[in-house]
């Protein structure tokens, strides 16, 4: 079936750094959607895109829709404690909602 | 503005039994979609409703039913429970508009099922 690959699967990083992390796939897709989700709750809506090449920011969150409509990018600048998560990308098709596994973003003291 | 809202919170169930979760969407929000996420997985779709009629079904046994309410409150049933029906189920309600392509979800806090 249709799989959206993250990596990485988890990120060490210190506070201040710059974070990268994308999504991958086999099929094409017309939405990319970028989730964070904090223990014990569910996933919160960061970022949603709709158009091959679009390029999205929220605050230090920047998110790009892949030209091939076959990936997507996420970016965190200036890393804070507060990044700490669980970041998932989706998309939908045939009124599917499909999520990736998750990278999961950690933050050294 | 309230938020989706699920109940229970928690709850902890044995083999066999039936379970039903309840869920609030956004107001204004018409469609309601369930999701399950085992430990260490991102969500796997199970339902979506708009209108009180199904629109997607995801991969999972007959055991899994839902329905909505005139309200667009949705609940969600599982029979016969497995111990591999443990985990997080989470609502999410939206605006589906497929001529603008959106398809964003907000999500609940989730209810927390244990099967022993």
């Amino acid at each position: 079936g249709q799989q959206l690959n993250q990596s990485p699967q988890s990120m060490f990083i210190q506070e201040g750094e710059d974070v990268s992390m994308n999504c991958t796939s086999s099929s094409i897709f017309n939405t990319w959607l970028w989730y964070k989700q904090d223990p014990g709750e569910g996933p919160v809506l960061l970022i949603a895109l709709y158009k091959a090449g679009e390029l999205t920011s929220n605050g230090r969150l920047t998110a790009q829709f892949g030209i091939t409509r076959k990936d997507s990018f996420l970016n965190i600048s200036a890393s804070i404690p507060s990044d700490v998560g669980i970041y998932f990308c989706a998309t939908n098709r045939d009124d599917k909602i499909i999520f990736g596994k998750g990278t999961r973003l950690h933050i050294l003291p | 503005d309230a938020g989706v809202t699920q109940s229970p919170t928690h709850l902890i169930k044995t083999r066999g039994q039936h379970v039903t979760l309840r869920c609030s969407p956004i107001s204004g929000h018409k469609s309601v979609s369930w999701y399950q996420q085992v430990l260490g997985q991102g969500p796997q779709f199970i339902f979506q409703y708009y209108e009180k009629e199904e629109r997607g079904r995801g991969n999972f046994p007959d055991r899994f039913s839902a329905r909505q309410f005139p309200n667009y409150s949705s609940e969600l049933n599982v029979n016969a429970l497995l111990l591999g029906d443990s985990a997080l189920y989470l609502c999410a309600s939206s605006l589906p508009n497929r001529l603008a392509g959106n398809y964003e979800q907000y999500f609940g806090p989730g209810t927390r099922l244990t099967v022993t």
